[in-house]
């Protein structure tokens, strides 16, 4: 099976840097999705890693570390737009994402 | 081009009736899949089509629940006598393939249902 963990809710404040963390556990893994979803809509693609280090896109940065089912998003400079919820997903044998509980992200001035 | 669709966007039913909700995902895909989201919690998996192959099924809940997906196109997911529990918004997403390593999702808006 697949186990995803990342903090329910963060907060931080427009400008500022916040990085969301995702822990997993599964028994295969083929790769690891970040997507944004906005409060009644649907999720959108942010990032996909499916080695280790860094995959930078604008604002946004996402790490793997695959020996310790470790990974985050950096969201820099940030606006009040950033205020979603961020879901980490992973890839296993079958190919069919698992997604996390989603992180939800509150932007104040 | 179009994205994913899903129609109704919003439906509110009586417990016990039957509902069905449908998916038109992009064209071209092969892969598409249906979720279902609670309230503050993760997509939960449901069923997954790819191709011609027989269906992963392994996210259903219950018999109650039943898809299909007609010409490898449109999909249909029907769920039969409602229970309250059974209210969530149900997403559709599709990809351009289902294997391979990278296979990003395109999601639809989702259709809320209500069940009283």
């Amino acid at each position: 099976g697949q186990n995803i963990d990342q903090p329910t809710e963060m907060t931080a404040t427009e400008g500022a840097i916040v990085q969301i963390n995702c822990t997993y556990q599964t028994s295969g893994f083929n790769g690891l999705f970040w997507y944004q979803q906005h409060a009644g809509e649907a999720p959108t693609f942010l990032s996909y890693n499916v080695l280790d280090g860094l995959e930078e896109k604008g604002r946004f940065s996402s790490f793997l570390s695959r020996s310790k089912g470790y990974s985050y998003l950096l969201l820099k400079e940030l606006q009040m737009k950033d205020s979603a919820s961020y879901l980490c997903a992973i890839t296993g044998g079958s190919y069919i994402p698992t997604f996390g509980r989603g992180t939800s992200l509150i932007v104040h001035p | 081009g179009a994205g994913v669709s899903q129609s109704p966007s919003n439906k509110v039913t009586e417990k016990g009736k039957d509902v069905e909700l449908r998916c038109d995902p992009i064209s071209g895909h092969t892969a598409l899949y249906w979720y279902r989201q609670s309230l503050g919690q993760g997509l939960e998996f449901l069923i997954y089509f790819q191709g011609n192959s027989a269906p992963d099924k392994s996210g259903l809940p219950s018999d109650r629940f039943s898809a299909e997906r007609t010409g490898g196109s449109v999909s249909t997911l029907t769920i039969q006598r409602t229970q309250q529990e059974d209210s969530a918004v149900y997403l559709c997403a599709s990809s351009s393939t289902g294997t391979g390593a990278y296979n990003e999702q395109f999601f639809g808006p989702g259709t809320r249902l209500t069940v009283l």
